[in-house]
């Protein structure tokens, strides 16, 4: 269907060390966001993708869009106390609806 | 610019009442849409409204129900409160124009308690 799934659901790393989250889809994105909900804040908006094989980065981190436009990945390099939260990748939803969110990932981070 | 403000920022209510709650947009976005998020089911899309029409809906019952005003704010109704409705409620606005237009501009959420 039009949902995407994102792996791992959790992630935790000790500081200093990569953190990877990969956002999949069965079909065809126009675009994909990436969202970042600290502990006990709300969702908000890091980055949107549109082409094919797009690289975007911003400080430590690095957002991919893949080739077919069916999976992206962000990663973020030498993680800090400061990423902890859960970062989302969302989809245009069409008729269902502004945006579709993956279930996202949880990361925590050990100092 | 303001962000988003939703009011109340908690709520504690009992099976089978009613609770409304309300969201100012950022100034200039006419879209507001609404999320329920809960641990299990992660973030939820309610419905959009635009222009003071609701646009999209997403999969839950009737008992959730929303409007929006000429000044884009817009309110969201649970009627007949249950257990399973305790979560925390997300506003967001958009420009639905320019190449933000899909973009959420979330508020901080009222969590409801249903007890």
């Amino acid at each position: 269907g039009q949902q995407v799934m994102q792996i791992p659901q959790y992630q935790h790393v000790q500081e200093g060390e990569d953190f990877t989250t990969y956002c999949n889809s069965s079909t065809t994105l126009s675009n994909i966001q990436w969202y970042k909900q600290r502990p006990g804040g709300h969702p908000v908006f890091l980055i949107q993708l549109v082409k094919s094989g797009e690289v975007k980065k911003q400080k430590r981190l690095t957002f991919q869009f893949g080739e077919a436009k069916k999976n992206s990945s962000l990663h973020i390099t030498a993680t800090q106390t400061t990423d902890v939260g859960t970062y989302f990748c969302a989809r245009d939803g069409g008729s269902q609806g502004n945006l579709i969110f993956g279930k996202g990932t949880k990361l925590s981070v050990k100092p | 610019k303001a962000g988003v403000t939703q009011t109340p920022r908690y709520l504690i209510k009992t099976r089978g009442q009613q609770v409304t709650l309300s969201c100012s947009p950022i100034s200039g976005h006419r879209s507001v849409s609404w999320y329920q998020q809960t641990p299990g089911q992660g973030l939820q899309f309610l419905f959009e409204y635009f222009s003071e029409t609701q646009r999209n809906k997403g999969n839950f019952p009737g008992r959730f129900s929303g409007r929006q005003f000429s000044n884009s704010r817009s309110e969201m109704n649970v009627s007949t409160l249950e257990l399973g409705d305790s979560a925390l409620y997300l506003c967001a606005s958009s420009p639905r124009q320019g190449v933000a237009k899909n973009i959420q501009y979330f508020g901080a959420g009222t969590r409801l308690s249903v007890l």
